[in-house]
């Protein structure tokens, strides 16, 4: 299937500094891609739709100035996670819509963020 | 939010087939249902995804009723390597967002 690659898998970052997580699609082109987060335990949550060349759709209760997203090309979408306190700290994961392989999407490895 | 409930957990014995219920009662018409699975710390895995028709792959096969207010995702032989959180999703196809709802944890048990 299509592959959905996320950097960095892990990362530990200092509270009150940002971290910037990045989402590719390798085979194919994404003009849509998802960010998800989930704590430990649960399920995941969506936090928002990045649409290429336009501005992000929040899902209710997420703040968008805390996480920035980016979605500058048809194969590449960022989160930032701004001034990240140790409470931000979750495993996030991105997907993206591949419509090629009969309208599937395919999910990235996920990044664990660590916010000490 | 979700649309589906799935039982929290079941177990099955390896060799034997994993028979995983998915209830979708307010499902639309256009809508899919989709199954992926997330083995701990790592993103969910495609299994399957129909319409309305029976799906089979090389995973699994996916049995809709006719009513599509149900379905059953069904692995043929579990192995211990399917132990694993199945989610059920609905929607509607390309661009649409998934909402996961609590998924069941199947253990395979040797």
């Amino acid at each position: 299937g299509a592959v959905v690659s996320q950097h960095p898998s892990w990362v530990i970052c200092k509270s009150g500094t940002s971290v910037k997580i990045e989402c590719r699609s390798l085979d194919f082109q994404a003009t849509t891609m998802f960010w998800y987060r989930q704590f430990p335990k649960q399920s995941l949550m969506l936090m928002a739709t990045s649409n290429e060349g336009s501005k992000a759709t929040y899902e209710q209760g997420v703040e968008k100035d805390k996480f920035l997203i980016n979605h500058a090309s048809l194969t590449l979408s960022t989160l930032t996670v701004t001034s990240a306190h140790p409470e931000d700290s979750s495993f996030y994961i991105c997907s993206a819509w591949d419509s090629r392989s009969g309208n599937t999407i395919y999910f990235g490895e996920g990044s664990w963020l660590t916010v000490v | 939010d979700a649309k589906t409930t799935q039982p929290p957990s079941m177990d099955c014995a390896e060799g034997r087939a994993a028979n995983l219920p998915c209830n979708h009662s307010t499902i639309s018409g256009n809508e899919y249902v989709y199954w992926y699975r997330q083995i701990h710390s790592q993103g969910p895995q495609y299994i399957i995804h129909g319409l309305k028709n029976n799906e089979t792959n090389e995973m699994a096969s996916l049995i809709i009723t006719e009513d599509r207010k149900s379905s059953t995702l069904i692995l043929p032989h579990a192995t211990l390597r399917d132990t694993a959180v199945y989610y059920c999703i609905v929607s509607q196809d390309t661009g649409n967002q998934f909402y996961f709802g609590t998924g069941t944890s199947l253990t395979v048990i040797p």
